[in-house]
């Protein structure tokens, strides 16, 4: 069965330094979503790319969080500086269109200290 | 704004115990609401899409139904297995919102032996 691979699983990481995130979606799914989900909510939406371009990023908070998906396909979500308040689980999904339902990543669970 | 409230956050149930879990919403317009079920640590893993009034979904233990201002996800003698958080979600019919989900908190279900 297709998944949608990301890494790492885990990570811990000191308050004001970088931290990235590794997507890869489903073979042939167009759309990729970045989602933040903190403990005992749901899942917010970071980001949305249709192919290499981004169609929502209204949530993404610009100053520190940036996202790629270059060539249409994988994708890298980026914090610098991460803060105390990042400390969270990142999820990223993909589906074949924008309209279609997702399947989502493992995650990565970071932690800022 | 799309809105989802879940209901009760937290249920606990014995084995063999029926219940079921709530999820109200406000959508402009809803293409479809989506169910899915997250273990510990883990991705949202998709149970169902619900796109109008009436229709019904089962798998396994598991009955959603829909309704035009709630779903009922309906828990059949349950398992311990079962014990999960159950996310539910909306998606528009708009493509000014670019169809994405919107999440309701969660309920987290515990069924005990």
């Amino acid at each position: 069965e297709a998944e949608v691979a990301q890494s790492p699983r885990y990570k811990i990481t000191e308050k004001s330094q970088a931290v990235a995130f590794w997507c890869d979606p489903i073979s042939g799914h167009a759309t990729l979503y970045w989602y933040r989900q903190i403990l005992g909510q749901g899942p917010e939406l970071l980001v949305q790319f249709q192919d290499e371009s981004v169609v929502d990023d209204s949530q993404l908070p610009k100053d520190r969080f940036s996202a790629e998906r270059l060539k249409g396909v994988d994708s890298t979500l980026k914090i610098q500086p991460a803060e105390l308040g990042d400390s969270a689980m990142y999820l990223c999904a993909s589906s074949v269109g924008y309209n279609y339902g997702y399947t989502f990543g493992s995650g990565t669970r970071l932690t800022v200290v | 704004e799309d809105q989802v409230t879940q209901s009760p956050e937290a249920l606990r149930l014995q084995e063999g115990e029926s219940s079921s879990l709530n999820c109200s919403y406000t959508v402009s317009g809803l293409r479809g609401l989506f169910w899915y079920r997250q273990d510990p640590g883990k991705g949202p893993e998709f149970l169902f899409t619900l796109y109008s009034a009436g229709e019904e979904k089962e798998k396994e233990r598991l009955k959603a139904t829909l309704t035009k201002k709630e779903s009922f996800l309906h828990i059949t003698a349950p398992k311990p297995e079962d014990s999960a958080t159950y996310l539910c979600a909306v998606q528009p019919n708009s493509g000014g919102s670019n169809y994405k989900l919107t999440f309701g908190k969660g309920t987290l279900l515990t069924v005990n032996p």
